[in-house]
């Protein structure tokens, strides 16, 4: 099955613990995004990748860091997360950068106190 | 100028009833549009998309009606039902750019 997979779905941690979001596709995409979720603020994106050791920031990369190092990882990094960071995030595969269908992994809840 | 500005934030439909959301756009660049639909606890996944060089394209009781000269597009759900309750996401992209911009999403409710 195509798909998108997100690991850990929920996540609890705390101001400044060191923390990774993975994400794994498996339909040999080669662009890959991560994207956060708000209330009224909707789907801004965080950073991307447009092929292996490729990748570039997004709208909102304050905070993060990602790696693709792989054609199917790109995980999200956090090094000191911050209250801030609390959202609902998302990571996003497609064929090509911009004008083809992104599929989107489950979502990642992540919660810092 | 890379903006997507979504409309209503928030929309109640009778069951049955047309829901239409509205999205406007400034970059003469993008040519692709898409809508994503979200579900609850779930990722969004595509719904509809077009290119500019069509006025509108239907999908079952979804259309995407679009005006280049305005830079608007919208999406129309006809005889709309309680499993289409779910947040609406419009967007768009150019072949030159790199990520699809997103308005900020409208969450509809469709009552039984």
């Amino acid at each position: 099955e195509a798909q998108v997979t997100q690991n850990p779905r929920y996540l609890i941690t705390v101001t400044g613990k060191k923390l990774t979001v993975t994400c794994s596709q498996n339909m040999n995409h080669e662009y890959m995004s991560w994207y956060r979720q708000d209330p009224g603020l909707g789907l801004r994106q965080i950073y991307y990748s447009m092929n292996v050791e490729v990748t570039d920031k997004g709208d909102v990369p304050e905070g993060y860091k990602v790696s693709r190092k792989e054609k199917r990882n790109f995980p999200l990094i956090l090094e000191s997360p911050s209250p801030n960071q609390t959202s609902l995030y998302f990571c996003a595969s497609s064929f090509s950068r911009s004008n083809y269908e992104q599929y989107f992994g489950p979502g990642t809840r992540l919660t810092v106190t | 100028q890379q903006q997507v500005k979504q409309s209503p934030q928030s929309l109640i439909v009778q069951k049955g009833g047309i829901s239409i959301i509205n999205c406007a756009y400034e970059n003469t660049a993008f040519d692709y549009f898409p809508w994503y639909q979200q579900f609850p606890g779930k990722g969004p996944a595509l719904l509809i998309a077009i290119r500019p060089d069509v006025s509108e394209k239907k999908e079952g009781r979804f259309t995407i009606s679009f005006n280049k000269s305005a830079k608007q597009f919208s999406l129309h759900i006809m005889d709309s039902q309680p499993g289409d309750s779910a947040t609406y996401f419009c967007a768009a992209s150019s072949q030159a750019g790199t990520a699809l911009i997103f308005g900020k999403g409208t969450t509809l409710s469709v009552s039984s």
